[in-house]
């Protein structure tokens, strides 16, 4: 069966300092890897998606990678901010098995607390 | 603001019985999602609708059921509701079936039951 894992369950780092959250999946190949933030009580946002054949993708102060290889993407805040205080979820999809195409699968999310 | 709608925003009810929840998603968007969201399962995807038919379904249960209208807003039905339904309900919408395209989530019900 399917499984993410998130590295850990909460993430404490000092402002300024590089976040970086780690997204681990086993058992498929995932054509692409998505990363949302979410806010207590509210829903998930986008933020970044990485196609099985990048490395590498940037946006801002966010960085994500993807290493197919190792079945891992990383998530990295730099210059961590406290409004960056969140929990920040990867979701894969799944290649299509007898007609599921397209249906995300998240993971639990890692809390991030940023102190000033 | 997402641009999806979700009501009601809380629901508190008593094991056994049946609600329906409620979604309108962003202007122009065809597809929408339904995801239940628990502390100990993480956030689940349900069913997905596209242009008023069922797409995909994942993890939902058969006491669960949903449609999409021809205006493209979404219910989500739950019946004999058990202790273990109580949740958040996410309604997301995005312009087409790719899941490359870019999911919008909705602010979600909490669902309490009694």
């Amino acid at each position: 069966s399917q499984k993410i894992e998130q590295n850990s369950e909460a993430l404490n780092i000092q402002e300024g300092k590089t976040a970086t959250l780690t997204c681990n999946y086993t058992n498929y190949s995932p054509a692409y890897l998505q990363w949302y933030r979410q806010d207590p009580g509210r829903g998930p946002v986008f933020l970044l998606l990485i196609r099985e054949n990048e490395k590498e993708k940037r946006k801002e102060r966010l960085k994500v990678t993807f290493d197919t290889t190792l079945k891992q993407s990383l998530f990295h805040i730099t210059a961590s901010q406290p409004a960056d205080s969140a929990t920040y979820l990867c979701a894969l999809d799944f290649r299509t098995y007898g007609g599921s195409q397209g249906n995300l699968i998240f993971g639990k999310g890692t809390k991030l607390s940023v102190k000033p | 603001d997402s641009g999806v709608t979700q009501t009601p925003k809380h629901l508190i009810t008593a094991t056994g019985q049946r609600v329906t929840l409620r979604c309108s998603p962003r202007s122009g968007d065809l597809s929408v999602y339904w995801y239940q969201q628990s502390l100990d399962q993480g956030l689940q995807f349900l069913i997905q609708y596209y242009n008023g038919e069922e797409r995909a379904k994942g993890n939902i249960l058969e006491r669960f059921s949903a449609q999409q209208f021809p205006d493209l807003h979404s219910e989500l039905n739950l019946s004999s509701l058990e202790l273990g339904d109580s949740a958040l309900y996410f309604c997301a919408s995005s312009v087409g079936v790719g899941t490359t395209d870019t999911q919008y989530f909705g602010p979600g019900t909490r669902l309490t039951v009694l």
